[in-house]
């Protein structure tokens, strides 16, 4: 069936940039999401891309999508202290959309 | 817009108990969606309504879980009898036709003991 990989951790150092990974099975998705959780939320979109799109890009954040290698990425310019938080990635095929485990993301000051 | 509310915030129940989740969508949006999120997993999908029809329920463990969407909006999910590893957070979300992706809820913490 369809899978979400991520990593578990990211380290990064205030000011840096993040880059946050995921790969995903499903070859016919259609869109694929970036979600952000902060202790005790839900969780909230971040940016999404459509699967015809190679980048997109939305202030501090550039979404990379390698459709021949299924894989995602989530890169935050410029992270702050505020950044630290769960990101997950998220990819919807029809009106499915699968969830990975999610990249908890530390910003050291 | 005001956000997906949802009630209560924290629950602890002792297992065999029951208990009842709350969740009202954004105004308009047809699609309500429950996840369950266990501690350091992502969500899974529980049931899908669109309006007050399911979707999909394919994971709703349908011998303990029941949900219902009665007018299209406001939702409700019970576990009856709850067990021990019911206990995760229950996310809801909400999606309309006009937007891309989900709103979710502040969620409700389960804690069976």
């Amino acid at each position: 069936g369809e899978d979400v990989e991520q990593s578990l951790f990211l380290s990064v150092r205030e000011g840096d940039s993040s880059v946050i990974n995921c790969t995903y099975t499903d070859s016919s998705s259609t869109y694929l999401y970036w979600y952000k959780q902060e202790p005790g939320a839900g969780l909230q979109l971040l940016t999404y891309i459509f699967s015809n799109m190679d980048m997109k890009q939305d202030q501090r954040l550039t979404v990379l999508l390698n459709k021949k290698d299924k894989h995602l990425s989530l890169r935050i310019a410029d992270t702050q202290t505020g950044d630290s938080a769960i990101y997950f990635c998220a990819e919807q095929g029809g009106f499915k959309t699968i969830f990975g485990a999610g990249t908890r993301l530390f910003v050291k000051a | 817009e005001a956000g997906v509310a949802q009630s209560p915030r924290y629950k602890i129940i002792e297992k065999r108990q029951s208990v009842a989740f709350w969740c009202n969508p954004i105004s308009g949006h047809a699609t309500l969606y429950w996840y369950q999120q266990i501690l350091g997993q992502g969500p899974k999908l529980l049931i899908q309504f669109q309006n007050n029809g399911v979707v999909d329920d394919s994971q709703l463990p349908k011998d303990r879980f029941s949900a219902e969407r009665l007018k299209g909006v406001d939702s409700t999910l019970k576990i009856q009898p709850a067990k021990l590893e019911d206990s995760a957070v229950y996310l809801c979300a909400s999606s309309g036709r006009s937007n891309y992706g989900y709103t979710f809820g502040s969620g409700t913490r389960l804690t069976v003991v």
